[in-house]
């Protein structure tokens, strides 16, 4: 079982659409972050998140931290080929597991253009 | 400035020879981590170093794998001997505030183990 669950899996839409990917967890963490990673690289750092119910805003992509620190959403306005990748939350400072990050198994987006 | 610097990029073995992957992490990050990716799944931490101690390596299969950090700079994962199951892509990350600030990863080493 995943500490942190991410969904969908995949999703698969149309350039100009919107989309919404989800990142939940039974378990609190300190922060929350945001990482799109590309075939044959390594995940590449988009955002980070430490405050309950925070929200940042990075050009079309939103990322918003839950109240509780349990979960976290990322949305993407009018998506395009180029956002096209492994999106993978990771969470940091939950005291089960140290000063270390857990990642969840990602949501693989594909943008059609 | 130079990104995580990992190499090999692939590396194609037969089953029970051994292995070493390299990283050389961004300067001045103190703390370095390896992770293993499986296809469709997220990274997960093999061992993490803070300078030249290793301080959680409960996830590193110790029986085949070795790691070390000499002087608290580069550092290499080794298996001996690789296993099929050891098929995945081993990532290099350093971060220089820990894991609340985020990681920097480097490209990472795709092992095919056959």
């Amino acid at each position: 079982t995943q500490l942190l669950e991410q969904s969908p899996q995949f999703l698969s839409i149309q350039e100009g659409e919107n989309l919404t990917v989800y990142c939940n967890s039974s378990s609190v963490f300190s922060s929350l972050q945001w990482y799109r990673q590309e075939p044959g690289e390594g995940p590449v750092l988009l955002v980070t998140v430490v405050t309950g119910g925070e929200v940042k805003k990075l050009k079309r992509l939103t990322f918003q931290f839950g109240d509780a620190r349990k979960d976290s959403s990322l949305h993407i306005t009018a998506a395009q080929p180029g956002d096209t990748g492994l999106y993978l939350c990771a969470g940091g400072g939950n005291m089960e597991y140290g000063n270390k990050l857990v990642f969840g198994a990602g949501t693989i987006l594909r943008v059609k253009s | 400035e130079a990104g995580v610097v990992q190499s090999p990029r692939y590396k194609i073995i037969e089953k029970k020879q051994p292995v070493a992957f390299w990283c050389n992490p961004i300067s001045g990050h103190n703390t370095l981590y390896w992770y293993r990716q499986n296809l469709g799944q997220g990274p997960e931490l093999l061992i993490r170093y803070e300078n030249e101690e290793a301080v959680d390596d409960s996830q590193l299969p110790k029986d085949r794998f070795s790691a070390e950090r000499l002087k608290g700079v580069d550092s290499t994962l080794k298996i001996q001997p690789a296993e099929l199951g050891d098929s995945a892509v081993y990532l290099c990350a350093s971060s220089l505030r820990g894991a609340n600030y985020g990681y920097t990863f480097g490209s990472g080493t795709r092992l095919t183990v056959v």
